[in-house]
């Protein structure tokens, strides 16, 4: 099955600073890629997406980039401000029946 | 407005209760999910659904149980309550088989004493 490893696990960044977070994953079958935004206390919720068919995405300070020979795709959030402090997740979801595998978080520290 | 929805969303029971976290969506979707998350943690799948009378496992052993009845309504039922079980439950919901946005409901946090 899949397998998708994220890093690092906690960031801390000063305010303004860019922030990056990556992820690799192991089947080629994979061709949707989510990430979703945690706040504490809060449930998760998709930031940005990117489908295999495409090599990068940007949505105002957030992108997010994949390479599909290496199996690795990263967010980016530039000109970080406190209320991007939250916990991150990368998934990568299989071709068939949406199946989604989750990595195991960072947990990002905007420092005012 | 679609979303989904959990109940209850705080729960403090003993050990060796029965309990059973209700999760509903108007979303449309075929697909449901269930997960355990500790606070800010990774999220465990502990069931699946992809639609009426279909459940399967995760990749998390647990003594839960699921059903699927209706589109709809997806609970998660513990038969004996232990405190290795106090945890954060969310409830999810997709598109199948389209590669789509997963939705999540707002949990369910259990203690168990």
């Amino acid at each position: 099955g899949e397998n998708v490893e994220q890093h690092p696990s906690t960031l801390s960044v000063q305010e303004g600073d860019s922030a990056v977070i990556k992820c690799t994953y192991s089947d080629s079958a994979s061709n949707y890629f989510p990430w979703y935004k945690q706040e504490l206390g809060k449930r998760p919720q998709l930031i940005i997406d990117i489908r295999s068919n495409v090599g990068e995405k940007k949505d105002q300070r957030i992108a997010v980039t994949l390479n599909k020979t290496a199996k690795h795709f990263s967010l980016h959030i530039t000109e970080t401000q406190p209320e991007d402090s939250a916990v991150y997740f990368c998934a990568a979801v299989s071709n068939t029946g949406n199946q989604f595998y989750f990595g195991t978080g960072t947990s990002l520290t905007v420092i005012p | 407005e679609a979303d989904i929805y959990q109940t209850p969303r705080y729960l403090v029971i003993g050990t060796g209760k029965k309990i059973t976290l209700e999760c509903s969506q108007t979303m449309g979707h075929d697909k449901m999910y269930w997960y355990q998350q500790d606070p800010g943690m990774e999220l465990h799948l502990i069931h699946y659904s992809y639609g009426v009378n279909s459940t399967e496992k995760g990749d998390l052993s647990s003594e839960s149980t699921v059903s699927r009845i209706r589109t709809e309504h997806f609970p998660l039922t513990l038969e004996s309550a232990r405190p290795s079980h106090t945890s954060q439950y969310l409830c999810a919901s997709s598109e199948w088989p389209a590669s789509r946005e997963q939705f999540f409901g707002p949990g369910t946090r259990l203690t168990v004493l």
